[in-house]
């Protein structure tokens, strides 16, 4: 149990459009999300925690209108990329708390995002 | 101009040897730890968690010990098999009110295994 699925895997976009990257709890509930951002050779970087049914928070430095967070049910949380510019290429990936307070965060596959 | 590019810590092990990777944290307030693996181009896999009130936790394989003296934390891994090769993260849960449920993840340790 607790998988984490993420689509796309990989995507490669122009500069200036936008990009929306799914976030899927699979086999359990997640009324948290989180998205991280990792760059080559670094360690994870959190971005933002999505709550069911209530507004993305960001952490300091992230821009809420550049990526926009959606949390629209209990298995499902989108990351939206707007107007990508190529120092947005990165390494996304989420994660899931189980609905229940467990504190173990299970992990998506990434999505490695390309912007040319 | 020219770009830096980060190195991370790189721990060399010969096969069928055990792995010691090491993890400094800084908030004192810090409750939960958590190692994780994550090989190239995907995401992080849960390996072993443990809680502040506990100093040592056995999986299969692994072994985790937390120092709260000195803040420490580190992975041991038995008999490393080249499916190990991967970079490791220990990370922090801290247990304040505004950041519940947020990981702090260290820098990472790069673990090859040679034959």
């Amino acid at each position: 149990g607790a998988v984490v699925s993420q689509h796309p895997s990989r995507v490669i976009c122009k500069s200036g459009t936008s990009v929306k990257i799914e976030c899927r709890s699979l086999d359990f509930q997640a009324t948290t999300m989180f998205w991280y951002r990792q760059f080559p050779k670094q360690s994870l970087m959190l971005m933002a925690t999505s709550n069911e049914g209530s507004k993305a928070t960001y952490e300091q430095g992230v821009e809420k209108d550049k990526f926009l967070i959606n949390h629209a049910s209990l298995t499902l949380s989108t990351l939206t990329v707007t107007s990508a510019h190529p120092e947005d290429s990165s390494f996304y990936i989420c994660s899931a708390e189980r609905a229940g307070g467990q504190e173990t965060q299970y992990f998506g596959p990434g999505t490695r995002l390309l912007v040319l | 101009g020219e770009s830096v590019g980060l190195h991370l810590p790189t721990l060399s092990v010969q096969e069928g040897d055990n792995s010691i990777i090491n993890c400094a944290y800084s908030n004192s307030a810090s409750d939960y730890f958590i190692w994780y693996k994550q090989e190239s181009g995907k995401g992080p896999q849960f390996i072993i968690d443990i809680r502040s009130n506990m100093d040592k936790r056995q999986g299969q394989r692994v072994t985790v010990l937390l120092n709260k003296t000195v803040k420490h934390l580190s992975l041991q891994i038995a008999a490393t098999q080249p499916g190990d090769s991967a970079v490791y993260f220990c990370a922090e849960n801290r247990s304040l009110q505004d950041s519940w449920g947020k990981l702090q993840f260290g820098a990472g340790t790069q673990v090859v295994v040679t034959p």
